[in-house]
């Protein structure tokens, strides 16, 4: 039940564009981004909660596709300070708190 | 602004010993969340508590325990250790329990290393 993100790994050079995808086979309630530093916890980016919800977090915007259970996270103009793992996180609609990341993607930005 | 509260940071254990790993959620958070990261890996869900009680259980080994306490803070024992359970041990924390957790961020503590000798 992990979304599964794609692609696993993308290198950019600063100032390029990425979109990192997120797809769970499960319907999703809502979708958090996370980014990940190495060592170090992951740091929120942002909530979308309604299908076709779409928010922006300075170059960093994503969108929220409720029907095909997908989300994109979308990088622009990439700065040496995005690199990381990026990490989608859902939760299940469930009596519980579960609360899933998804696979990863290493992003790394060279000069 | 305060936030999630690990500790230790750092804990070398040998084989078959016994770790205790604690975690302070942020003030007037109901919700804590357990996760291990080994290396290169993502962060799997463990166990979550809600209002002390459990309330999900993910990919947690028997040998491993958790509980909330009546202040809300969390412990993480693990027994038996194995060299396999070394790994960096995320606590973090919410407001809301099963979907009312939707839109409630998630706040993650620096973590506790765990290595196992």
């Amino acid at each position: 039940q992990q979304p599964v993100q794609s692609p696993q790994a993308v290198i950019l050079r600063e100032g390029e564009d990425a979109v990192i995808n997120c797809s769970s086979s499960k319907a999703l309630y809502s979708v958090h981004w996370y980014r990940q530093k190495h060592g170090e916890a992951p740091v929120f980016l942002m909530i979308l909660l309604k299908g076709g919800e779409q928010k922006g977090h300075e170059k960093i915007s994503a969108s929220f596709n409720e029907k095909k259970q997908q989300s994109s996270l979308y990088l622009t103009a990439s700065q040496l300070s995005y690199s990381g793992t990026y990490f989608c996180g859902t939760e299940f609609p469930s009596t519980g708190n579960q609360f899933y990341f998804g696979t990863g993607t290493s992003l790394t930005v060279i000069p | 602004a305060a936030g999630v509260i690990q500790s230790p940071r750092h804990l070398i254990k040998e084989k078959r010993e016994t770790a205790t790993l604690k975690c302070y959620p942020i003030p007037r958070h109901d919700t804590v969340y357990w996760y291990q990261q080994g290396p290169g890996q993502d962060p799997q869900f463990l166990i979550s508590f809600y209002e002390k009680m459990q309330s999900d259980k993910g990919s947690i080994p028997d040998r491993f325990s958790a509980q909330q306490f009546s202040d809300y803070h969390s412990e993480l024992n693990m027994s038996s250790l194995e060299l396999g359970d070394s790994a960096l041990y995320f606590c973090a924390s919410s407001i809301g329990y099963g979907t009312e957790i939707s839109g409630n961020t998630i706040y993650f503590g620096e973590g506790s290393w765990l290595t196992v000798v």
